[in-house]
C-alpha cells in the first residue's frame, strides 16, 4: 500500500516568491492534515480536512497561506508571498477518521528554504 | 505556550539497556497520548499510544506509562537496539476538543552498539 506522498521534497525560493506543496493521502483516508515543523520543534497543525471540508484552520496564517482539497483526495498548500520565517518542513498526514485515537500517517515532508 | 514538553533534547544509551524517554503536559483536558518516531529525512511514524483510562500500554519492546496526577508519561524501550536511534515525539490530544494533536519538541535517542 502506498503511503502519503508529498512533493516537492525540497524547495528553495527567494522571499516574496510564491510556493506550493502537494499531498496525496493514503487511499481511503478521508482526513488530511497539514503540519508545520520548525527546526528543533515538534509538528504544529496548520489545517485539517474532513473530506473536502476544512474543519480546523484556526492556526493557518490566512494572510499568506491557503490550502485546498478538491474532490476530497489530493491537497495543495500555498504560500504567497513567502517570508524568511516560513523556512521549515511542511508535513502532510492522513487518517481514516477524524478521531485522533487512530494513528496519523505522515508523508516525508517538503522542506522549504526561503532566501 | 508549549502544552506538551520533552525536557531532554537528547539521550544516549548502550545497546541492550533500557531507554526511558519522558514527556510532561499541562492541559488537563488531554485524554489520549501517542509516541511517534522519526528518522532523518522521513516523516514521523506512529509507535504506541495510551488512553487516559489506562496507566500502562505495552507493545513488544515498547511500553508507555501514564501518570495522570503528575501529568507525566514515559516511553520505555527494552532492550534498546541501534535501530531505535531516532527522534521520538510525544503527542497529546483532547478527544472532546478539536482532535488536534499537540506535539512535544522531541528527544533524540542514540543507541550505542
Amino acid at each position: 500500500e502506498a503511503g502519503v506522498v508529498q512533493s516537492p521534497r525540497y524547495k528553495i525560493i527567494e522571499k516574496k516568491q510564491p510556493v506550493a506543496f502537494w499531498c496525496n493521502p493514503i487511499s481511503g483516508h478521508n482526513t488530511l492534515y497539514w503540519y508545520l515543523q520548525n527546526l528543533g520543534q515538534g509538528p504544529e497543525l496548520l489545517i485539517r480536512y474532513e473530506n473536502e471540508e476544512a474543519v480546523d484552520d484556526s492556526q493557518l496564517p490566512k494572510d499568506r497561506f491557503s490550502a485546498e482539497r478538491l474532490k476530497g483526495v489530493d491537497s495543495t498548500l500555498k504560500i504567497q508571498p513567502a517570508e524568511l520565517g516560513d523556512s521549515a518542513v511542511y508535513l502532510c498526514a492522513s487518517s481514516l477518521g477524524g478521531q485522533v485515537s487512530g494513528e496519523l500517517f505522515f508523508g516525508e515532508g517538503s522542506r522549504l528554504t526561503v532566501l | 505556550d508549549q502544552q506538551v514538553k520533552q525536557n531532554s533534547p537528547s539521550l544516549s544509551v548502550q545497546e541492550g539497556r533500557i531507554s526511558i524517554l519522558n514527556c510532561d503536559y499541562t492541559n488537563s483536558m488531554f485524554d489520549y497520548f501517542l509516541w511517534y518516531k522519526k528518522y532523518p529525512a522521513e516523516g514521523p511514524t506512529f509507535l504506541i499510544s495510551i488512553s487516559s483510562i489506562k496507566d500502562k500500554n505495552e507493545d513488544g519492546r515498547f511500553t508507555v506509562f501514564l501518570n495522570k496526577s503528575a501529568k507525566h508519561l514515559s516511553l520505555h524501550i527494552v532492550p534498546s537496539q541501534p535501530g531505535d536511534s531516532a527522534v521520538y515525539f510525544c503527542a497529546a490530544s483532547a478527544q472532546t476538543g478539536a482532535n488536534n494533536l499537540f506535539f512535544g519538541t522531541g528527544t533524540r535517542l542514540t543507541v550505542i552498539p
